[in-house]
């Protein structure tokens, strides 16, 4: 069964600094990872996404993220934080060719000016 | 092109009414899901559906009906209301394993 854990449900960072967020997954297959952005009182939108090829995926926004099979995870970086980057990151995996997707529980970020 | 749309916005029931939240998706997309979001556990499957007249459950599927008699619209039913089910609900349709999801629904059951 597949399973994501996000280390840290909360973080912050100052403006201009390094984002990171971990992504750490389970899965019996290989997987698809995702990871999308929560707004306040919005839906999700996706920020990038790997299925196959290039482990290293750039997504909108600036960030990007790496698949890392060996550590199982699959972290979002950006090298700058803007203000606009505050809100709620969800990490994802599903099946390879399957469109079920497991949520981790979130990573709220706060970017302090 | 309106994407994924969701109604009512805001709901409150009491406990033991019914009501059937509205998803509608105008790309065409064969497959689409429903999940709840709840502080601090992330988002839940619900029930999905990969085309019309084909349903099955996901992950947290007690308390919830949901049928597929077109490609467009996805209803989710609650049957019986219960506070446990207060939650977001999104709904989402995919292509290409990308998911788009909706605005949500704001659901409270006191």
């Amino acid at each position: 069964a597949q399973s994501v854990t996000q280390l840290g449900s909360h973080v912050s960072v100052s403006e201009g600094a390094l984002v990171l967020l971990r992504c750490n997954y389970s899965s019996s297959v290989p997987p698809y990872l995702f990871w999308y952005v929560q707004y306040p009182n919005q839906g999700l939108q996706l920020l990038l996404k790997y299925t196959t090829g290039a482990t290293l995926v750039k997504g909108i926004n600036g960030f990007e993220a790496e698949f890392k099979k060996s550590e199982t995870s699959f972290h979002l970086t950006k090298p700058s934080a803007h203000m606009s980057d505050a809100a709620e990151y969800f990490c994802a995996v599903s099946d390879a060719g399957a469109n079920n997707l497991f949520f981790g529980t979130g990573t709220r970020l706060t970017v302090i000016p | 092109n309106a994407g994924v749309t969701q109604t009512p916005k805001f709901q409150v029931l009491k406990t033991g009414q019914s009501m059937t939240l509205q998803c509608a998706q105008d790309m065409n997309h064969e497959y689409m899901s429903w999940y709840r979001q709840d502080p601090g556990m992330g988002l839940r499957l619900i029930h999905y559906s990969v085309g019309a007249g084909i349903t099955d459950q996901g992950e947290v599927p007690n308390g919830y009906n949901v049928s597929r008699s077109t490609t467009e619209d996805f209803p989710l039913r609650l049957l019986s209301a219960a506070p446990s089910q207060t939650s977001v609900y999104f709904c989402a349709s995919s292509h290409h394993y990308e998911q788009y999801f909706g605005p949500g629904t704001r659901l409270t059951v006191t």
